[in-house]
């Protein structure tokens, strides 16, 4: 089946340091791909949604210059935490749209922790 | 927009038992999708089921089965048999056909006791 692999797992980083967490789809390509953020036993809330070769959309509330996100290519899209603060942290999972039906698969997911 | 509802933050059963968990949602579209995801404790989101609105027939994946009641603005997943391995947390989403954003509820916690 289509697999999305998401690293890392888990990153600890230090209070203003910038984080890069990726997204691979295996054996597919993936036009669009959607970043989430969960916090401790709360549901997911979309944070952008990006489409391979353009800017990404972000949701209402999300400061795009703080979590940047890029989908240079059909099997990859990175999201980066600029500038990190405690506040930060949390669960962030992607997810990719299969072409052709209206089925989704998600990353594994990143725990981030910022000291 | 569009709301998902789950009023049941955690829910228990025992091993070969069934349980019903509850969701309801608010859209004002006529045709959309409705899924329910199962996130263990490994943070894997799964795909547990699947209902298109169009199709009047309950869903249904083995043990797991759903009461789409499209008038109500109901969708509830019954486990039955639950197994410990169904121990998890269990999301409601709709997704619109014309879009592709899923629409989470906050989720219910299901402990599976042996």
């Amino acid at each position: 089946g289509a697999v999305v692999s998401q690293h890392p797992s888990r990153v600890i980083c230090k209070s203003g340091t910038s984080v890069k967490i990726e997204c691979r789809s295996l054996d597919f390509q993936a036009t669009t791909m959607f970043w989430y953020r969960q916090f401790p036993k709360k549901s997911l809330m979309l944070m952008a949604t990006s489409n391979e070769g353009s800017k990404a959309t972000y949701e209402q509330g999300v400061e795009k210059d703080k979590f940047l996100i890029n989908h240079a290519s059909l099997t990859l899209s990175t999201l980066t935490v600029t500038s990190a603060h405690p506040e930060d942290s949390s669960f962030y999972i992607c997810s990719a749209r299969l072409q052709g039906v209206y089925g989704y698969t998600f990353g594994s997911g990143t725990r981030l922790t910022v000291v | 927009a569009q709301t998902v509802t789950q009023s049941q933050p955690e829910m228990s059963v025992q091993e070969a038992e069934t349980v019903t968990l509850s969701c309801t949602y608010d859209t004002s579209e006529s045709n959309y999708y409705l899924f329910w995801y199962k996130q263990p404790p490994s943070r894997q989101m799964i795909l547990v089921i699947r209902q298109e609105a169009y199709k009047q027939q309950n869903a249904t994946e083995n043990r797991f089965s759903v009461n789409f009641q499209k008038a109500a603005k109901s969708f509830s997943l019954k486990i039955s048999d639950s197994q410990l391995g169904d121990t998890a947390m269990y999301f409601c989403a709709f997704m619109s056909v014309t879009g592709n954003q899923f629409y989470f509820g906050t989720g219910t916690s299901l402990t599976v006791i042996p």
